[in-house]
């Protein structure tokens, strides 16, 4: 796995806002599909792994689908709110059993 | 249960030096990866060690060299630095990686400065 998109590259919104972004990776060689969540001057958080396609994972306000067929995964945030800005990272992994990172979406949510 | 730590976490080192790097995982794992990221370039894999082996590489020049002690705790070193070198450097352990589905949990990172 080498070529890991993730859109939009930053994204600012409004507290209440709902929102969702991207990450694109090619679709063989896939196993399983890490979303992190790195906040400013703290340590990246492991959010979800997903493996089926199909898969919706969900912790609170946040939300993640994985489409295996197509090579991609959406992450959703509904309601957004300050706390919630941060980089959002996702990660395939693939038979090498290596983490590949694409570049993160930036989330700001103003108050 | 402590978390992955990282020491030291501020470096200034100029060129041509060699720097080394540790880590510390959480108890009880035994996978420790290494990531360097820079400003638009995301986390990039290093290596990552398990059982004191390297299992896995980057494409990271020789330069870059890690070990791995039998308490599971883990270096990183970089010889003779350049500029470009500059960056977080982030190590990350979890308790085998050999499932897929294994979670990768992040210390604080060192932020390197060559000067």
């Amino acid at each position: 796995i080498l070529n890991v998109e993730q859109s939009p590259q930053s994204l600012h919104v409004q507290e209440g806002d709902s929102t969702n972004f991207t990450c694109s990776f090619p679709s063989s060689n896939f196993y399983a599909l890490h979303w992190y969540r790195w906040e400013t001057a703290k340590s990246p958080e492991a959010l979800f792994v997903m493996t089926l396609n199909g898969d919706e994972k969900k912790k609170g306000r946040i939300s993640a689908t994985l489409n295996t067929k197509e090579g991609y995964s959406y992450l959703y945030i509904k309601g957004s709110q300050p706390e919630d800005s941060a980089t959002y990272l996702c990660a395939p992994r693939g038979a090498t059993n290596k983490l590949i990172f694409g570049t993160g979406t930036l989330l700001a949510v103003q108050p | 249960k402590a978390g992955v730590t990282q020491t030291p976490r501020y470096l200034i080192k100029t060129r041509g030096q060699q720097v080394t790097l540790s880590c510390s995982p959480i108890s009880g794992h035994r996978s420790v990866s290494w990531y360097q990221q820079t400003p638009g370039q995301g986390l990039q894999f290093l290596f990552e060690y398990f059982s004191e082996t390297q299992r896995n590489k980057g494409n990271f020049p020789g330069r870059f060299s890690g070990r791995q002690f039998s308490n599971s705790r883990s270096e990183m070193n970089v010889s003779t630095l350049e500029l470009g070198d500059s960056a977080l450097y982030l190590c990350a352990s979890s308790l085998e990686m050999t499932s897929f589905t294994d979670t990768q949990y992040f210390g604080p990172g060192t932020r390197l400065t060559v000067l």
